[in-house]
């Protein structure tokens, strides 16, 4: 079955640091790919996503590309800030062969980010 | 801006009691999903919904039923609840199935003595 692996959290960044937080996935079909955050005492917000293979998903300063060679949409930030202290969320919806798809995500375990000023 | 709104937010249940956790979204959406969120393990499908009338299991259905009367309303039920079932649950409403975007709810904070 379809699978999402985050990598192991919490991660703790002073503000202005570099962000990686690695996943990777498994899965049939042909996935789209997100990432979700979430604020503490909120729902999962899309932060952004991409669809196929090569795609890169950006918003609010995070970036993810989509990797089919080596199954990996890892999430990347140049400059942390303290605001981007969140839960954030790696998933897939795949895409059955003949078009229909149920929209059911499939969620990594989620990575804790604290950021220190 | 409603969204999707989740009703209760907050609720401590006694084992074997039974409730209703009712999702309401205003955006015409077709579809509904209902999950649930424990540490260290991400958010898991309990049930889902493709239209009104329609119902399907999720990833971990057991003990759960889900009802989709009205388009706009996906209720989830436990009927007689557990101490596992202690979780924090998400409700989430997306257009259509392919790769559009997915709205969730606040959550409902779920806890079982």
């Amino acid at each position: 079955g379809d699978s999402v692996t985050q990598m192991e959290g919490p991660v703790t960044l002073s503000e202005e640091a570099f962000l990686t937080i690695n996943c990777t996935y498994t899965a049939t079909g042909y996935p789209s790919l997100f990432w979700y955050v979430q604020y503490p005492g909120e729902g999962l917000q899309l932060l952004l996503k991409a669809t196929k293979a090569d795609d890169k998903g950006s918003n609010k300063g995070f970036e993810a590309t989509y990797r089919k060679e080596t199954t990996s949409f890892h999430l990347e930030k140049g400059s942390v800030q303290v605001s981007d202290s969140a839960v954030y969320f790696c998933a897939l919806k795949t895409q059955a062969a003949g078009g229909t798809s149920y929209g059911k995500l499939t969620f990594g375990q989620g990575t804790i980010l604290t950021v220190h000023p | 801006n409603a969204g999707v709104t989740q009703t209760p937010k907050f609720r401590v249940l006694k084992t074997g009691q039974s409730m209703t956790l009712l999702c309401a979204q205003d955006m015409n959406h077709e579809y509904m999903y209902w999950y649930r969120q424990d540490p260290g393990m991400g958010l898991r499908l309990i049930h889902y919904s493709v239209g009104e009338g329609t119902t399907a299991k999720g990833e971990v259905p057991d003990g759960y039923n889900v009802s989709r009367l009205k388009k706009q309303n996906f209720l989830l039920g436990l009927e007689s609840a557990a101490p596992s079932q202690t979780s924090v649950y998400f409700c989430a409403s997306s257009y259509t199935g392919s790769n559009t975007e997915a709205f969730f709810g606040q959550g409902t904070r779920l806890t079982v003595v």
